[in-house]
């Protein structure tokens, strides 16, 4: 079946960079696109970025210059990589496979804290 | 960027009620707009896609509607499951976005 699973680390220090990976089963990468997706403590959802299933990328705008995703369709991984980050940054970060424009199946999801 | 206005921000209700959810789209986006429902504590789920397009497995009690900028997430008799948060979320632009939520709870 499909999953979606988020790994990486729960605590950064402010500038730092943040690296997640996100381990897909149950489906190729080179068929669906996935996409990250955080969500702040108490607060909505927030689109990040994601990589389609040829590979482009798309970003949101607000953070495309600290962002990069990019996959290892070899491993079926699709890597996050943020830098610069800040207290603002904290949320949980979830995955999830794009079906088209929806995402139809996402992570259990990953909290990350920015602190020192 | 399209911004999503979601109505209520939170409805109160009972179950056996029916309730109607309202998202509302800054500029038209033709049928771009999905549902996802989110229980505390767990991952967003999809239900309606493409504005009215079910979603296998969803209960049908879950319904949507709507085109260009309003649009209706309907969920017939309320059951206790449903209490959660619903969002809307565009794709027509490729800088996608989320409404704020509305939380349904029990009055």
């Amino acid at each position: 079946q499909v999953q979606l699973k988020e790994s990486g680390p729960g605590l950064v220090q402010p500038s730092q960079t943040l690296s997640l990976t996100c381990t897909v089963s149950g489906f190729s990468l080179t068929s669906y696109g996935v996409s990250w997706v955080r969500q702040p403590p108490e607060e909505g959802l927030e689109w990040i970025g994601g990589i389609w299933s040829g590979g482009s990328t798309d970003y949101n705008s607000a953070l495309k210059s600290r962002l990069s995703i990019s996959r290892d369709t070899s491993k079926s991984q699709v890597l996050l990589k943020m830098n610069s980050l800040q207290t603002e940054d904290t949320a949980m970060y979830f995955c999830a496979r794009a079906d088209g424009y929806t995402f139809d199946y996402w992570g259990q999801g990953v909290m990350v804290t920015v602190s020192s | 960027n399209i911004v999503l206005t979601q109505s209520p921000a939170t409805l109160s209700v009972t179950p056996g009620e029916s309730v109607s959810l309202s998202c509302r789209a800054s500029q038209s986006i033709s049928t771009s707009i999905h549902w996802y429902q989110q229980k505390s504590n767990e991952s967003p789920r999809l239900l309606i896609k493409y504005a009215s397009q079910s979603i296998s497995g969803i209960p049908s009690r879950f319904s949507g509607s709507g085109s260009g900028t309003d649009f209706t997430l309907s969920i017939n008799r309320v059951e206790s499951e449903d209490f959660s948060i619903y969002y809307c979320q565009q794709s027509y632009s490729s800088l996608y976005t989320f409404g704020a939520g509305t939380k349904l709870e029990l009055k």
